[in-house]
């Protein structure tokens, strides 16, 4: 079963605007999140982390919002740059459970 | 359509010990690739297999290797084990396209 979900398998964006990527877990047990950047032949690189007990993030270019509430969580990326297109995935892991990641959002930056 | 499935989910083992994982993909999926995640160094590539073949990987000692058989299922074995090598190992299947399902993980604990 699927318990984190990314339900945008793409997004484009033009250079210098917004990138929001969303992400939508189920199991109320998670309480750490992570967004990994992956290009293609390459593996996953860790690009910003959020605990339940905050509801944002921020390092730089990145900013990680966290509704829990809503079991929602979603990466900003102002401004995108075309460097930034890669496949997003989010992960979530906390409870008895290790850590369970989306399927990824292909985010596409044009100049 | 059943998810990505890796066995065992737990394993205790010894220093110098060798141990083999086992994932089974997503039906229909030609792609396996195996991620060693731990809390310091996050998610690293190990690599990936396509159609029994590796395709690319990642920069782990020669005591790391992996095959996958003619069904997709893919086997991951470790060698000479380390204290080090505790971590959990994920594994991910991909359709023909950028999208990679993760399986739940195998926590190894190297004693």
């Amino acid at each position: 079963d699927q318990q984190v979900k990314q339900n945008s398998p793409s997004l484009s964006v033009q250079e210098g605007r917004i990138s929001i990527l969303n992400c939508d877990y189920t199991n109320s047990m998670f309480d750490y999140f992570l967004w990994y950047k992956k290009y293609p032949a390459e593996g996953p690189t860790f690009l910003i982390s959020i605990s339940s007990i905050k509801d944002k993030n921020e390092d730089g270019r990145f900013t990680v919002f966290l509704n829990k509430s809503a079991k929602h969580l979603s990466l900003h990326i102002v401004p995108s740059q075309p460097g930034d297109s890669a496949v997003y995935f989010c992960a979530a892991s906390g409870g008895k459970d290790d850590m369970r990641f989306g399927a990824g959002t292909r985010l596409t930056v044009k100049p | 359509k059943a998810g990505v499935t890796q066995t065992p989910r737990y394993l205790i083992k010894t220093r110098g010990q060798q141990v083999t994982l086992s994932c089974s993909p997503i039906s229909g999926h030609r792609s396996v690739s195996w991620y060693q995640q731990t809390p310091g160094q996050g998610l690293q590539f190990l690599f990936e297999y396509f159609s029994e073949t590796q395709r690319n990987k990642g920069n782990f000692p020669g005591r790391f290797s992996g095959r996958q058989f003619s069904n997709s299922r893919s086997e991951m074995n470790v060698s000479t084990l380390e204290l080090g090598d505790s971590a959990l190992y994920l594994c991910a299947s991909s359709p023909p396209n950028y999208e990679q399902y993760f399986g739940p993980g195998t926590r190894l604990t190297v004693t």
